[in-house]
Parts: structure tokens; sequence; C-alpha cells
């Protein structure tokens, strides 16, 4: 069973600060994407990392897929209240192209 | 084209009773994904079309459920006896055949199961 543990769960900052969410698994994925969610609404695509050792920014956000490609993070760097809500990452599995989910991350930034 | 679109929105129903929820996809997508989201967590795989063929389906699919895309454009997701437990969001995703491109998903279907 491909697992995608990601952590931590919940984070609640202050505006301004740094943060850093991470995505492990023990499986490669083909892709890795990072997804946003707000309340009531469905996921919505920030990044796709294909190749391992891939860094990808937008913005303020810097995106990395680990060598192997099973490991992924997502830094965010001063960060704003506009980016509160649920990140979620999630693995593409070579058939099918069905997404394995992490738990997600709720960030809370206050201002 | 404006996304992927569910209907309903919401749908709150009485323990024991029949629901069925509808998916539309962007229009030249030719995959179409069914996923489920329980509060506090990320979405789980249902099952998945290439055109009208289901191709897979988890092993959270119950024979309570089941999902049908006729035409290889809409589909639907029927829960047949709901039980408490089947209160979530239901997800639908679509996409072209390429591994890589981008699930586009719709808005969700609340259920709640009384």
């Amino acid at each position: 069973t491909q697992l995608l543990e990601q952590s931590p769960q919940f984070l609640s900052i202050q505006e301004g600060e740094n943060l850093t969410v991470y995505c492990n698994s023990s499986s490669v994925f083909s892709s890795l994407q990072w997804y946003r969610q707000e309340p009531g609404e469905g996921p919505v695509l920030l990044v796709t990392v294909v190749t391992g050792g891939e860094v990808k920014k937008l913005k303020r956000l810097t995106f990395q897929f680990g060598d192997a490609r099973k490991d992924s993070s997502l830094h965010i760097t001063a960060a704003q209240p506009g980016d509160t809500g649920l990140y979620l990452c999630a693995g593409e599995t070579p058939t099918g192209g069905k997404l394995i989910f992490g738990q997600g991350t709720t960030l809370q930034v206050k201002p | 084209d404006t996304g992927v679109s569910q209907n309903p929105r919401h749908k709150i129903t009485k323990r024991g009773q029949n629901v069925t929820f509808r998916c539309d996809p962007i229009s030249e997508h030719n995959r179409l994904y069914w996923y489920r989201q329980t509060l506090g967590q990320g979405p789980e795989f249902l099952t998945y079309f290439q055109n009208e063929a289901q191709l897979e389906k988890s092993r959270l699919l119950s024979d309570r459920f089941s999902a049908e895309r006729p035409k290889g454009s809409f589909s639907t997701l029927e829960i047949q006896r709901t039980e408490q437990g089947d209160s979530a969001m239901y997800l639908c995703a679509s996409t072209r055949i390429q591994e890589g491109d981008e699930q586009f998903f719709g808005p969700g279907t609340r259920l709640t199961v009384l």
C-alpha cells in the first residue's frame, strides 16, 4: 500500500515567519503534486514536481522533490494571513494516474 | 469551459436512504476520478474512468457504492442504504490521459447522513 506521511498536521504561526511542510513515502511516484484547499472547495494545484532533485519556486513558496522521488517539501517564506488554508501533497501512481494524498497540513497565519 | 462541476453541493439524508451525485468534467478530459474526503484528512481515491470504462475501484468502494460514466462524459456516484460513516465530501476530478497532467477538481458534494 502506497502511503504519504505529511507533517506537521497543524501549524499556527505569526505573520512574517517561515515554515516548512514535509511529505514522505517509502514508495516512488511518477510525480508529486502540492495542492491548497479552501473550506468547502476542491483542492487547487500549486505545483507539480517530476524530476528527482527538482526545485520549483512560486513567489514565496519553494517546492523540492527528493532525489529518490519519494519525498518532498514545501517551504513558505514570510508567511502572510492569505496563506492560511489546508495544504495537501499527493503522489501520482504510475498506473492510472490516481493520486495518493497525504493527511494534509492545516496552516493558520495570524496577523 | 468553466471547469469541473458537481451537483448537488450539499446533501442531507437519513440513514438507509439512497443518494446520487453527479460530476460534469472538463469537456476534453477523458479521465474522471472520484475521491472521498473526511474532515481534517486528505482525499482518498475511490474509482476512476477512462472514457466510459471503469478501470479501477478502491477497497473503500463497498457494494453499496456504484459509479457510472455511460457516455464517457458526465459521471454519477450512487450510494445505497447510506450509513452515518458515509458522511464526507465527495470530490470529482478530471484530466487528460497523459501522465503528469493536472487533475482539476470540482467543488465537491458534502454528504451528511443523519
